[in-house]
């Protein structure tokens, strides 16, 4: 079935570093993606979204590129702060299934001072 | 949290016994959902609800069945819970099928 997956499972950074959070995504038809940030014992938080007519999109120190060639989604944090830790999911909406977003495993970003 | 509440918070219960949970919104969203978030497989939908009375399975709908009887109240039932039932449960809404999902705190439920 279709399914949303991520690179890396763990990302550690350095406070005041630049943090980037790929995304790979399996229906070439998807024509909307979100991603969410989720700290521990909380819901899913909307960080930014991107729809399949843009390669990019900005937010406050976020950054959301998507690749349609290669099926490749990526957030960029930049200056990334402790209060950054959480888990990041990127999710998808196939075509037709507004509906029903279909969710990645996740990355846990883990900033140290 | 865009006015989303769910009910209760944690919960332990035996295999075989019925569960509701409850989910609660202030924002008269027209659509909302029920997930589980399991280590390995992130969120996946098991019910959703397009108005008042219209609801729709999800992707991991088994053994749970929803209800409706008004806008801002979605609820999810497991007939008989069993151990694999043992998840984080998260209540969703939007304003419509296109708009962005906002989630609510999540309900710890474990199955014996």
């Amino acid at each position: 079935g279709e399914s949303v997956g991520l690179h890396l499972p763990t990302l550690s950074v350095q406070e005041g570093d630049n943090s980037i959070i790929n995304c790979a995504y399996s229906n070439s038809a998807s024509d909307y993606f979100i991603w969410y940030k989720q700290e521990s014992g909380k819901g899913p938080q909307f960080i930014i979204d991107i729809r399949s007519n843009m390669d990019k999109r900005q937010g406050q120190r976020v950054t959301v590129l998507l690749n349609k060639t290669v099926k490749h989604l990526s957030l960029q944090i930049a200056a990334t702060q402790p209060g950054d830790s959480a888990v990041y999911f990127c999710a998808e909406t196939p075509p037709g299934g507004y509906n029903k977003l279909i969710f990645g495993a996740g990355t846990r970003l883990a900033v140290h001072p | 949290d865009a006015g989303i509440t769910q009910s209760p918070r944690h919960k332990v219960t035996e295999t075989g016994t019925p569960v509701t949970l409850r989910c609660h919104q202030t924002e008269n969203h027209r659509y909302m959902y029920w997930y589980r978030q399991d280590p390995g497989h992130g969120l996946r939908l098991i019910h959703y609800s397009y108005g008042v009375k219209d609801t729709d399975k999800g992707e991991v709908s088994d053994g749970y069945s929803v209800s409706r009887s008004k806008t801002e109240d979605f609820l999810l039932t497991l007939e008989s819970a069993t151990s694999s039932q043992t998840s984080v449960y998260f209540c969703a809404a939007s304003g419509s099928a296109g708009e962005t999902q906002y989630f609510g705190p999540g309900t710890r439920l474990l199955v014996l």
